[in-house]
């Protein structure tokens, strides 16, 4: 039972590039998240999708797309990264049931936008 | 959004308990408060979450207030093991908003 894992580790782009970072999880969620950790900060949301099929905003969506490929899978893209994307970046996911809110993380990807 | 308020940073001797607290005056009745901590870079961590009602587990103790103004995180006895930045957070619909947490350094 690996959790939620996120793929790449690391990524460096340059200004302009696009870039899918990956999240899949295994523990039969209902609900994933995305967020980004700047440094010194804590964690921001950027989109999240409560159920298959369904992806609302979060506190800071602009600059990002996201896609819930199917009950595990939750990709983030960055169409044209810019310096202020550079952060490290957060999947999580949860059952999102009445009293199993509770969010379990992945290890992060960490992002440099050069 | 129910904020959240914590000190910054705190210190704790090994073996000893820490105490962590928290502010959230602005909480609604039927928000969760929930505690997190985050080990140097890595994914935070669920520790422990609670309504109304005092909750222990194999990890730490919460204590809410009467009132549910604020709560505190109990870790009964602390190792090096713990120094990490801890989050406090309510949860608000189905949102987590993160502030900066406490950072608790514990010394040998």
């Amino acid at each position: 039972n690996a959790g939620v894992t996120q793929t790449p580790k690391f990524q460096v782009l340059k200004t302009g590039q696009s870039m899918t970072l990956q999240c899949a999880q295994d523990m039969n969620h209902n609900s994933m998240y995305w967020y980004r950790q700047d440094p010194g900060m804590g964690l921001r949301l950027i989109y999240y999708s409560a159920s298959e099929g369904t992806t609302d905003k979060g506190e800071v969506p602009n600059g990002y797309n996201v896609s819930r490929l199917n009950k595990r899978e939750f990709s983030l893209r960055l169409e044209s990264a810019a310096p202020s994307q550079t952060s490290v970046y957060f999947c999580a996911s949860s059952e999102a049931s009445a009293g199993k809110e509770t969010q379990y993380f992945g290890p992060g990807t960490r992002l440099l936008v050069l | 959004d129910a904020k959240t308020t914590q000190p910054t940073s705190m210190d704790c001797a090994e073996g000893r308990a820490a105490n962590l607290p928290c502010n959230h005056s602005t909480i609604s009745g039927n928000e969760y408060v929930y505690w997190y901590r985050q080990i140097h870079s890595q994914g935070p961590q669920y520790i422990i979450h609670g309504l109304k009602n005092n909750e222990t587990n194999e990890m730490a103790s919460l204590i809410i207030t009467e009132d549910r103004k604020s709560s505190t995180l109990i870790l009964p006895h602390a190792t090096l093991r713990d120094t990490a930045v801890y989050y406090c957070i309510v949860l608000t619909g189905n949102q987590f908003y993160f502030g900066t947490g406490t950072s608790l350094t514990v010394i040998p």
